[in-house]
């Protein structure tokens, strides 16, 4: 049984590109998360999100950043005119049920995201 | 107030000594509390989950967890050069997300 498998693990892009971040929750789940961890910060909470619906985009910046759970394919974090604030590594998560806690919340490997 | 706070700095220890990292946390109704690894470049890994006061065991890792104090701490027993790695608290916050604190850096010293 695959994990949470993100892609692509490592990402540059020139200051005003766009970024896009892919994430495949494990099978059976249809709850998706993604967090943002800075340089020598912990993880911070962008956007919870279930298929087709945005359940709680509370963490997610006002501009640039949008994400996406459509029917079918992975969750997508699309970032638009990148900046060097963005370098980040960026963890998608998922987890079977709603009211998940901790113990069943199963983190990617992460996608590390270096704006130059 | 942050969620979640881990203020402590790098923490160096000798191999075999004990490693105590704490964690303080604001929201009184908080019920369930966790512990994650994280290695360098690489993702947090879930090594402790508590609910009730008092200690909880798991081979070498201890968490205590005290509601009156609102804080919970991780105790590592017999440190290994593996433990070397920083360690993330982290309380639910609303619909079903975690709130994490910045994390403490452990170095095992051989």
């Amino acid at each position: 049984n695959a994990g949470v498998m993100q892609n692509p693990r490592h990402l540059v892009r020139r200051r005003g590109q766009e970024a896009r971040l892919r994430c495949s929750p494990m099978k059976g789940h249809s709850h998706v998360y993604w967090y943002r961890q800075l340089p020598e910060e912990g993880l911070k909470f962008m956007v919870y999100l279930q298929k087709e619906n945005i359940i709680d985009e509370s963490g997610m910046p006002k501009e640039r950043f949008s994400a996406e759970f459509p029917k079918e394919g992975p969750s997508i974090l699309r970032i638009q005119q990148v900046v060097r604030g963005d370098s980040a590594a960026y963890f998608c998560a998922s987890s079977p049920i709603q009211g998940a806690t901790g113990n069943t919340i199963y983190f990617g490997e992460g996608s590390w995201l270096t704006v130059v | 107030q942050k969620e979640v706070e881990q203020n402590s700095g790098p923490l160096s220890v000798p191999e075999g000594a004990i490693a105590s990292l704490n964690c303080t946390y604001s929201d009184r109704g908080s019920q369930s509390f966790f512990w994650y690894r994280q290695y360098s470049g690489k993702s947090p890994e879930l090594i402790m989950f508590i609910y009730s006061n008092g200690d909880k065991e798991d081979g070498r890792f201890t968490a205590q967890l005290n509601k009156a104090s609102q804080y919970v701490s991780l105790l590592i027993r017999d440190s290994q050069p593996s433990d070397s790695a920083t360690y993330l608290c982290a309380v639910p916050g609303g619909n079903n997300r975690l709130a994490f604190g910045k994390g403490n850096q452990v170095v095992v010293i051989p």
